[in-house]
């Protein structure tokens, strides 16, 4: 199973929307609603932000959101804020789990 | 709370082995599974594999086959996780986390650095 294909950066000003998106196949994100997205600050464990490709854990503030369309996921952040600066993570999971390359998000 | 607490930092030779180990609290063990991820330096997360902690089923990443076992020990709460045959880019860190439909990674354990070197 082949990586996820992310960009590596993204940018934005606080008080901005960003998207991410994350582009599988038809085998993985196209056929399944099992994608999630994964927050990572530098020195740490990564943190769960949307499961089932839109559902947000209890915690996780609701400036995040997940969509898909076709074979290609996408996380949203409205209202960017400083503490959102962070590597970002998709993953989908069928037979196996296979994660995205992993998006570095700066907050300008 | 849900706490996945992992052992220390490895510093292993070319060839040897590594078991981490990753103890957890605050929920019924086997009612849940364990992955294991690593993170090589500067590099993304790769995922290794899976155990049920309810009937030690795994699902081993194709890549790794051969070379990870992933095991469990019920009475104490603790997955594990051996790799062998260790070469210079096994060196990572290795995360556990719990595994879920629910909540998939849901909780993660602190890491553990595993160095390969000669």
């Amino acid at each position: 199973q082949s990586a996820l294909t992310q960009p590596a950066s993204v940018s934005g000003s606080p008080g901005q929307s960003i998207t991410i998106s994350c582009t599988g196949t038809s085998s993985d994100v196209g056929g399944y609603n099992y994608v999630s997205w994964y927050q990572q600050h530098p020195g740490k464990a990564p943190k769960l932000m949307i499961y089932e490709v839109s559902n947000r854990p209890s915690g996780v503030p609701d400036r995040f959101s997940g969509s898909k369309s076709g074979n290609t996921a996408s996380l949203t952040i409205s209202g960017l804020q400083a503490e959102d600066e962070a590597d970002y993570y998709c993953s989908s999971y069928t037979s196996s789990r296979v994660f995205g390359g992993g998006t570095k998000l700066t907050v300008l | 709370q849900v706490q996945l607490v992992q052992s220390g930092a490895e510093v292993k030779k070319p060839g040897a082995s590594v078991k981490v180990s990753c103890k957890a609290s605050g929920y019924t063990f086997t009612s849940y599974g364990i992955s294991w991820v690593r993170q090589a330096p500067g590099q993304g997360l790769e995922w290794m594999g899976w155990i049920s902690a309810y009937n030690g089923n795994t699902n081993y990443a194709q890549k790794l086959q051969g070379r990870v076992t992933m095991t469990t020990d019920t009475s104490t709460s603790t997955a594990y996780m051996e790799l062998r045959s260790l070469r210079s880019d096994d060196t990572a860190v290795y995360y556990c986390a719990r595994e879920s439909a629910a909540l998939p990674l849901g909780y993660w354990g602190q890491g553990t650095l595993v160095t390969v070197s000669s």
